[in-house]
């Protein structure tokens, strides 16, 4: 089946700095990719929809500056925490769309000092 | 917007046991997923239900959709410890991989020995 890889699968970062996280369909070709955040015991929640050349998508609330997204081709889209918070540690999980279905990362769990 | 509520929060079974969990949203479904997640892990998909009326099972697991496609359930019959973690749905608004799912807020599932 369709296989949508995230790396890393854990990060630890210092206050301040920036982290990149990657979201890739290894099988097919995603023109859009989603990038969902998840705080403890919470749903996930929608942040961003990353579209292949163009622009990112952002969810209310969620600021473009901080989150910055890189869809720059058909099977890869980053998304790079920028000036990062303690109150930024969360776990980030990305999905990708094959026909009907919708396919999810392993998830990147950050946690900053 | 699209809103799904969960029922219940968390619920707590001895092995062995059967229970359900509930999804209800206040729109028509066009799409309704059902996942598995580990705190801190990928969501494990389950199944999808796109049918009014329509029932999946897999192993020990069934899901069904009402007529309405408003409502689903998902069944575990003798469950076992390996059924333990949080249980979520998630619907799709244009049944459509290119569209961001809303998810419920999880049920978290306990199973005792």
């Amino acid at each position: 089946g369709a296989v949508v890889s995230q790396h890393p699968s854990w990060v630890i970062c210092k206050s301040g700095t920036s982290v990149k996280i990657e979201c890739r369909s290894l099988d097919f070709q995603a023109t859009t990719m989603f990038w969902y955040r998840q705080f403890p015991k919470q749903s996930l929640m929608l942040m961003a929809t990353s579209n292949e050349g163009s622009k990112a998508t952002y969810e209310q609330g969620v600021e473009k500056d901080k989150f910055l997204i890189n869809h720059a081709s058909l099977t890869l889209s980053t998304l790079t925490v920028t000036s990062a918070h303690p109150e930024d540690s969360s776990f980030y999980i990305c999905s990708a769309g094959l026909g009907e279905k919708l396919f999810f990362g392993s998830g990147t769990q950050l946690s900053v000092l | 917007s699209q809103e799904l509520e969960q029922s219940p929060q968390s619920l707590i079974v001895q092995e062995g046991k059967n229970l359900t969990i509930n999804c209800t949203s206040s729109k028509t479904l066009y799409g309704l997923y059902w996942y598995k997640q580990k705190y801190g892990e990928g969501l494990i998909f389950l199944m999808m239900l796109q049918k009014g009326g329509e029932e999946k099972s897999h192993e020990k697991i069934t899901a069904k959709l009402d007529e309405k496609k408003q409502q689903s359930s998902l069944h575990i019959t003798a469950s076992q410890p390996s059924h333990a973690g949080i249980y979520l749905c998630g619907a799709d608004t244009w049944n459509s991989g290119n569209t961001p799912l809303v998810f419920g807020k999880g049920t978290r599932l306990s199973v005792i020995a």
